[in-house]
């Protein structure tokens, strides 16, 4: 089952322009992590954001966490060309194994 | 440099076939998991393992079978390939509590059966 949902599904921007994913999510969380993936590769793992955070930064990404509203954002500054990719959410429940992941924004930079 | 590695990139398989696809990590993880990828679908569990010779059903486990007779190898199995299990396999590893710290991915299997 799917819990975390990114919004929007496609997004396009010029370099050096922010992008900025959300992700929304039904139930209780431990943490909530982002992804990217390159086309046709595997998932690399971006930052991981736990329930008593609110933000947290890592080099140009800054994610968000709102535990109320069952959201967070991903936060992209000074978008580069590398940086086209597709970005997934994932969620990890306590007590759970395993992360439930979102079906991914794909983000489009062009030069 | 740690990682994930999944046997081939892209495999070719006739409808009927027996397919393995293997996945090994050099980063003593207990956890090993196994989805599939589809355009429009995300990625979809099909099953993982938190201990050797240990399994337990994800989201769409039919059609499919796993092995974990040693901690570094998870092998993913379809018994009797058909068309609609073209798809993109992904193979992830993680600590017990990965939830919490995270999954590596290997590079992905391209499947096509034709």
């Amino acid at each position: 089952s799917q819990q975390g949902e990114e919004d929007p599904q496609a997004l396009s921007i010029q370099e050096g322009e922010n992008a900025t994913m959300n992700c929304s999510y039904k139930t209780s969380i431990n943490n909530l992590q982002w992804y990217r993936q390159n086309s046709g590769r595997g998932l690399v793992h971006l930052i991981l954001i736990r329930s008593n955070e609110r933000e947290k930064h890592s080099g140009r990404l800054r994610v968000t966490l709102d535990t109320s509203k069952k959201s967070s954002s991903l936060l992209i500054t000074a978008s580069r060309a590398a940086d086209t990719a597709s970005y997934f959410c994932a969620t990890g429940v306590q007590g759970a194994q395993k992360l439930v992941f979102g079906q991914g924004t794909r983000l489009t930079i062009n030069p | 440099d740690v990682k994930v590695t999944q046997s081939s990139r892209y495999l070719v398989k006739r409808t009927g076939e027996k397919v393995f696809l293997e996945c090994v990590q050099d980063m003593d993880h207990e956890n090993m998991f196994w989805y599939r990828q589809d355009p429009g679908l995300g990625l979809r569990l099909i099953y993982f393992s938190y201990d050797v010779k240990m399994k337990e059903k994800g989201d769409i486990p039919e059609g499919y079978s796993v092995s974990r007779e040693k901690k570094e190898r998870f092998s993913l199995i379809l018994e009797s390939a058909s068309t609609n299990q073209t798809s993109m396999y992904l193979c992830a590893s993680s600590f017990p509590q990965g939830t919490r710290r995270g999954y590596t991915f290997g590079s992905g299997t391209r499947l096509t059966v034709v």
